[in-house]
């Protein structure tokens, strides 16, 4: 079965400090993974995927397939960082996305 | 600026009340979804529409019925409410065949069952 799991519910940093929001899936194939973020107030938004290997606020993602990882990470943390963070995978392109139960991330001044 | 608006953002309904949550895109989008977003669960997806009056169940389309009517708007109705139905709705929409596959969701609906 496809499934995500983020095994942190709430992750507390503080400010400078690294940060990595852990990810884990299992699926039989080749999946698309994302890191999806929700700021305060705000509407769901995608932060990053893996197939562009790219870093966004900072923030990189590797896809780990030996440990079916994909574990979200930043070098130094900001309070603007906070926010609720979802971890997700589809294995097409358009499709439906499963979503991992979510990580809450606070960064303390 | 893509668009997925969600007109009802906070409701409070009594138990047994039929429910319309009502979503439209404005990007010409073949997909919607309707998830539904509750502390340590994440999202779960209620249903999807990948076109006009088709429709597949998500994981939990149980209590739930959709109607996807026209292209730009996606229903998400609740025959009889109830209590355990209170939660955050979202609604999003993708192309169905697009590079990096990105999902564009709304800001929610919340739904209160009393």
């Amino acid at each position: 079965a496809q499934r995500v799991t983020q095994p942190e519910k709430l992750l507390s940093v503080f400010k400078g400090a690294p940060v990595e929001l852990k990810c884990n899936y299992s699926y039989s194939g080749s999946p698309e993974l994302f890191w999806y973020v929700q700021y305060s107030r705000q509407r769901l938004q995608l932060l990053l995927r893996h197939i562009s290997r790219e870093s966004i606020k900072g923030f990189t993602a590797d896809l780990n397939k030996g440990e079916t990882s994909f574990h979200l990470k930043k070098p130094f943390a900001q309070e603007e960082d906070s926010a609720m963070y979802y971890c997700a995978l589809t294995r097409n392109q358009g499709g439906k996305l499963i979503f991992g139960q979510g990580t809450e991330l606070s960064v303390k001044p | 600026d893509v668009k997925v608006t969600q007109s009802s953002r906070y409701l409070v309904k009594r138990t047994g009340e039929k429910v319309f949550l009502e979503c439209v895109q404005d990007m010409d989008h073949e997909n919607m979804f309707w998830y539904r977003q509750d502390p340590g669960l994440g999202l779960r997806l209620i249903y999807f529409s990948y076109d006009v009056k088709m429709k597949e169940k998500g994981d939990i389309p149980e209590g739930y019925s959709v109607s996807r009517e026209k292209k730009e708007r996606f229903s998400l109705i609740l025959e009889s409410a109830s209590t355990n139905q209170t939660s955050m709705y979202l609604c999003a929409s993708s192309r169905r065949f697009s590079s990096g596959n990105t999902i564009y969701f709304g800001e929610g609906s919340w739904l209160t069952v009393v």
